[in-house]
Formats: structure tokens, C-alpha cells, sequence
């Protein structure tokens, strides 16, 4: 979506290493982060979002941090795996969740 | 539960072919989806309904039409088939209508036009 992108557009890690990757949005009035990862062959799933009061929000090996300042919101992966590998998406409101084009990760065993 | 499902999984058509895809989810969700994932285009939305007895338009909604049949269907229909249309299509849900709710998608159609 127009609104947001994200970058880098491809990420290659060892596996085990961290991932880290981040969306910028334009609308200062968005108020909701949302994460969601694609695996090969099928649809988006959720795996964790934030909501414009709280900074950072950590859920196992996977944590997304907020900047409202400077409009960015980053999701980092820790000790990463090879079922990571994926395509990541961001998205932000308005204009009903408008995604970013994806950042592809590859986990390199 | 079965969550949100689509048919037909794989399509081909041929240019001017008219089809119906079909969008069901059990989970009681006031708002449906459908987008459509063009390589390196990321995921774009084509028509969404808010609530049962409303749609609205997308960023791409030309060459598509679509019926919210009852709360649980939302069906997208391609009159004429072009062969930019060739994508995956995929439809989601959510709970309340807005943007600030988890999006719940399909497994995906794909179709191609030749």
C-alpha cells in the first residue's frame, strides 16, 4: 500500500542469528501495528501486533517495537529458525489496513 | 472450527470468461476481505464489507464485483476476465469493523487468464 513500506526487501540470516525488520507509515493518525508472516503457498496469519500506546510488545522469539516519532515499527526475530523463513507484512491504518509490499526472510541453515 | 475457506483453489479462464469466487467463515466476523498478492505488489484490496448488507470499494476494484450473500459468504465475481487479472486472490475477516482487529485469511485462489 502506498501508505507503508518496508525495508529491506529481502533479508538473508544464519540460522540463529537475529532478524530484524521495519516498517515506516505515513498517517500519524494510525494507531494499530500489526505483524503477519506468509509461509509458501498459503495466506497471512498474524503474529503480533501493537497498539500506539505501549513501545514495545515481545511475544517468545519474535518482538515489535513502536516509534510513533519518527513513524516506524520494527519486528525483530531472535535465534532464528528455518520455519521463520517467510514473507513478513506490515501493515497500518487508515484505508482498512493498508499492507506494505512484504519483506522476504530466508533463515540460511 | 474451519475458519475461513475459499473455492475454487486453482482457476484458469480464458480471456472474457466470467467466474464467481467464494468466500465463507464460520467464526460469526461482521467484516470480509478480498485482496489480491501480485509478485512484489504485496497485498492490495479489491472490495471489502464492513457489515452484512454493506461493500465498499478498494484501492483496485475495477473489473470486479461483489455480494455480501448473508454474514458468513462474500463472493467476488470477475464479468470479464482479463489477463491482468491473473493473481491470488484472498479473502479475510475480522471481527469488528475497522481497521484495528486481526484479519483472519483464506488459503488463497489462484487464478490464471490466458
Amino acid at each position: 500500500g502506498e501508505n507503508v513500506e518496508q525495508h529491506p526487501s529481502t533479508l538473508s540470516v544464519q540460522e540463529g542469528d537475529s532478524a530484524v525488520i521495519k516498517c515506516t507509515y505515513s498517517d500519524s493518525a494510525s494507531n494499530y501495528f500489526p505483524w503477519y508472516k506468509q509461509e509458501l503457498g498459503k495466506g497471512p496469519q498474524l503474529i503480533i501486533d501493537i497498539r500506539s500506546n505501549v513501545g514495545e510488545k515481545k511475544d517468545q522469539r519474535i518482538a515489535v517495537t513502536l516509534n510513533k516519532t519518527a513513524k516506524h515499527f520494527s519486528l525483530h526475530i531472535t535465534e532464528t529458525q528455518p520455519e521463520d523463513s517467510a514473507v513478513y507484512f506490515c501493515a497500518a491504518p487508515p484505508n482498512r489496513l493498508a499492507f506494505g509490499k512484504g519483506n522476504q526472510v530466508v533463515v540460511i541453515p | 472450527n474451519a475458519g475461513v475457506t475459499q473455492t475454487p483453489k486453482f482457476q484458469v479462464l480464458k480471456t472474457g470468461q466470467s467466474m464467481t469466487l467464494q468466500c465463507a467463515q464460520d467464526m460469526n466476523h461482521n467484516s470480509m476481505y478480498w485482496y489480491r498478492q501480485d509478485p512484489g505488489m504485496g497485498l492490495r484490496l479489491i472490495y471489502y464489507s464492513a457489515s452484512e448488507g454493506t461493500t465498499d470499494k478498494g484501492e483496485v476494484p475495477n473489473g470486479y464485483n461483489v455480494s455480501r450473500l448473508n454474514k458468513r459468504e462474500f463472493s467476488l465475481r470477475l464479468e470479464s476476465a482479463a489477463p491482468s487479472q491473473t493473481s491470488v486472490y484472498f479473502c479475510a475477516s475480522s471481527g469488528i469493523a475497522g481497521e484495528s482487529n486481526e484479519q483472519f485469511f483464506g488459503p488463497g485462489t489462484r487464478l490464471t487468464v490466458l
